[in-house]
């Protein structure tokens, strides 16, 4: 079976540019969450999809950012414009439940690198 | 507000030896979720244990075992006779009973283990 997959892996983009991420989670899997890790801190928390609808998106730090889930597969999250403060990791995770019934077991992707000069 | 401190920057250990990595945890729920996670070089996370705030019973798992205490806010990892391979980050979590999903992670402990 197929993990959550990432894309890009690297960007490297210039202040002011777009940048677009995707996150693939695993087949079947309602719950889409986005987190990032800035300047070797920790992970925070972004939001969380369940399917194509935004449960909650509280960690979204502005409104540069952009989620989006249609159909409630694949996701991606869209920086426009990029500031300096936006480089990080950017992980993407799913699971198959949320909150205390069934298997709720994040499985996280490897993250999509970003580096804004 | 929910706040996870891991107060080990970086440790560095000799291959076989035992090392333990803290987590400090503060919530105001009286339930949530603990989680370990580690991150290896190739940059994912990878998912260790969840405990639920009502489960205080260490966990052993081969070579990992968890510590929970719920009257000091702790949730310590000790990896038994350490090898290579363990190097990496490792993030502790903690998150909403009613949203497993929305972790607060700690700062991430790097482990070395060298041969």
């Amino acid at each position: 079976e197929a993990g959550v997959t990432q894309f890009p892996s690297h960007s490297v983009i210039e202040k002011g540019q777009t940048v677009t991420l995707r996150c693939d989670p695993i087949s079947g899997h309602d719950n889409l969450y986005w987190y990032r890790r800035v300047m070797g801190k920790e992970i925070k928390f972004l939001l969380h999809f369940v399917k194509e609808s935004k449960q909650d998106e509280s960690g979204m730090p502005n409104n540069r950012f952009l989620a989006e889930r249609t159909g409630g597969t694949y996701s991606t999250l869209k920086v426009q414009p990029a500031e300096l403060e936006d480089s990080g990791v950017y992980f993407c995770a799913s699971s198959q439940a949320s909150g205390t019934s069934g298997r709720d077991e994040q499985f996280f992707g490897p993250g999509t690198r970003l580096t804004v000069l | 507000a929910q706040k996870v401190t891991q107060a080990q920057t970086e440790i560095s250990v000799v291959e076989k030896e035992d090392v333990t990595l803290d987590c400090v945890y503060e919530t105001r729920d009286t339930t949530y979720y603990l989680f370990w996670y580690k991150q290896p070089p190739s940059g994912e996370l990878v998912f260790l244990i969840r405990r639920n705030s009502f489960d205080e019973q260490n966990e052993i798992s081969g070579r990992y075992s968890w510590n929970f205490q719920k009257s000091t806010s702790s949730f310590n990892f000790t990896i038994t006779a350490s090898q290579v391979v363990d190097s990496a980050v490792y993030f502790c979590a903690l998150s909403e009973f009613i949203d497993a999903g929305k972790s607060t992670f700690g700062d991430g402990t790097t482990l070395t283990v060298k041969p």
